[in-house]
C-alpha cells in the first residue's frame, strides 16, 4: 500500500543552520505531496505541496521539491529561526482510490538561540 | 469561516464505556476525515466521508469504531466498548477535494 517515510528526530539547530527533513514516498498513481507542520499546542497545519513531478511547494522560507525519480520530498530552509520549532509531518494524497491522505510519523524540530 | 471544530476538547471514560465526539467542518468542505494520533505518531487515518457517503474505512479499524455524518454536514465518531489502547488524540480534518486538509484541534481520549 501506499506509505511515507520521514527521518527520525529529535533534529537540533541552531539559529541560521540549514535545514534538510528527509522524506521518500511509496504510491501507484501521481500523488500530491505536503508538508504539514504542528506548532506546540497546536493543529495540524499546511506549510507546502506540490501537486505532480518537478514541482516546488514554498511558504514562509521552507522549499520542497517532488522528485519522481527518487520518490522524495525533502524539506529545507536555508536559515532556521527559534520560531521554526515545531513537528513536521511529510504526507501523501492518493490520486486514486479514496483520495486519502497518508502521513509519515513525524520530525521534531528544536531551534537553540 | 470558523474552520474545524471538534467536541470535546478532552474526554476521560472507564474502560468498556461508550464514547461518542463530534466534528463540525468548514462549512462548503464536501469531504471529512477522521484521524488518530498516538504520541510520537503521525495522524492514522481511520475514514472519510464525500458529503454524506462513508467511501473509505480502515482495515485496522475494528467493529466497535463507526462514524456518520447526517446530512453531509456534521459528523460523530463513536467508540463501544472502550479500551486502554483506544487513548489517543482523535483529529477531524475537511477538504474542498484539492488535497489540501483543514484540521480541528481534536479530542484527547483517555481510557482509564
Amino acid at each position: 500500500g501506499n506509505s511515507v517515510t520521514q527521518m527520525e528526530g529529535p533534529v537540533t539547530l541552531s539559529e541560521e543552520a540549514f535545514l534538510t527533513i528527509n522524506c521518500t514516498y511509496t504510491a501507484t498513481g501521481y500523488p500530491s505531496l505536503f508538508w504539514y507542520v504542528q506548532y506546540p499546542g497546536e493543529g495540524l497545519q499546511l506549510l507546502l505541496k506540490a501537486t505532480k513531478a518537478d514541482d516546488k511547494g514554498s511558504n514562509k522560507g521552507f522549499e520542497a521539491t517532488y522528485r519522481k525519480e527518487t520518490t522524495s520530498f525533502h524539506l529545507e530552509k536555508g536559515s532556521v529561526q527559534v520560531s521554526d520549532s515545531a513537528v513536521y509531518f511529510c504526507a501523501l494524497s492518493e490520486s486514486t482510490g479514496g483520495f486519502k491522505t497518508i502521513f509519515g510519523a513525524g520530525t521534531r524540530l528544536f531551534v537553540k538561540a | 469561516d470558523t474552520g474545524v471544530s471538534q467536541d470535546p476538547r478532552h474526554k476521560i471514560t472507564k474502560r468498556g464505556q461508550n464514547v461518542t465526539f463530534r466534528c463540525d467542518p468548514i462549512s462548503e468542505h464536501n469531504r471529512l476525515y477522521w484521524y488518530r494520533q498516538t504520541l510520537g505518531q503521525g495522524p492514522e487515518f481511520l475514514t472519510y466521508f464525500q458529503n454524506e457517503a462513508q467511501l473509505e474505512k480502515s482495515r485496522l479499524l475494528s467493529d466497535r469504531f463507526s462514524a456518520e455524518r447526517p446530512k453531509g454536514s456534521f459528523s460523530t465518531l463513536e467508540i463501544q466498548r472502550t479500551e486502554q489502547g483506544d487513548s489517543a488524540m482523535y483529529l477531524c480534518a475537511s477538504s474542498s477535494g484539492e488535497g489540501k486538509l483543514f484540521f480541528g484541534s481534536g479530542t484527547q481520549l483517555s481510557v482509564l
